[in-house]
């Protein structure tokens, strides 16, 4: 069954960066994108970007661009999420998510998040 | 792009039915049926519950059921049961994909 497994908690002070990684299995890795999705405390859910399995090929959202990257191994089925100049707001649970398949623009598989606080 | 238009809160009693809408534009939910619903539970991750708009994937209860028309999307829950007590957020598909709903809280009277 596909599975997505993330890391731990982190916290962070302002101004710095974190990278989350997202573990999958149970399918063919390069055959799926990743998607990131955060959700701020009592907030709703926001899409941060999507990378392929297959190349490596990134689309973020333009709110953060040059702020994000995503990233891929495919020897070890990880995908990776790196966030730089942390704010107070950045503080929320990160989601990666793989496409239920290539042509529905769903989200069918959700990993458990990862929840990243940033304070000084 | 801004997120699509849902009602903060719906409620029902158990065995009802319920709808949630959800309201974009031509430019999203109007583009095409790639509209997907899911279903939050407190401190847990999403799931999906409906995909293109019209199709529940394996696992998911025929209860749950989704349509559209014109910019809308629409949610419904039929029998409601005490488990549909959650969040639900509509997503529209796009070229620059996946713009959510702003969230509606489902509470079973």
């Amino acid at each position: 069954q596909v599975q997505l497994v993330q890391s731990g908690a982190e916290v962070k002070k302002p101004g710095a960066s974190v990278k989350v990684s997202c573990q999958a299995s149970g399918y063919t890795f390069k055959s799926y994108g990743i998607n990131w999705v955060r959700q701020a405390p009592g907030q709703g859910l926001e899409w941060m970007g999507w990378i392929s399995g297959y190349n490596g090929n990134t689309n973020y959202a333009q709110k953060f661009q040059g702020r994000v990257t995503m990233t891929a191994d495919t020897s070890t089925s990880t995908a990776y999420l790196e966030l730089r100049s942390l704010r107070s707001d950045d503080t929320a649970m990160y989601y990666c998510a793989r496409d239920l398949d290539p042509y529905s623009g769903s989200l069918g598989y959700w990993g458990q998040g990862t929840l990243v606080t940033v304070s000084s | 792009q801004s997120a699509l238009t849902q009602p903060a809160s719906v409620s029902g009693s158990p065995g009802q039915s319920i709808t949630i809408s959800c309201t974009g534009t031509s430019s999203d939910v109007g583009n095409n049926n790639l509209v997907s619903w899911y279903q939050q539970h407190p401190g847990k991750a999403p799931k999906l519950m409906i995909y293109e708009a019209f199709y529940r994937p394996s696992g998911v209860s025929n209860r749950f059921s989704g349509s559209k028309s014109g910019n809308t999307a629409s949610l419904t829950i039929s029998g409601l049961q005490a488990e549909d007590e959650a969040d639900y957020y509509c997503c529209s598909y796009v070229r620059t994909p996946y713009v959510f709903g702003t969230g509606t809280k489902v509470t079973v009277l």
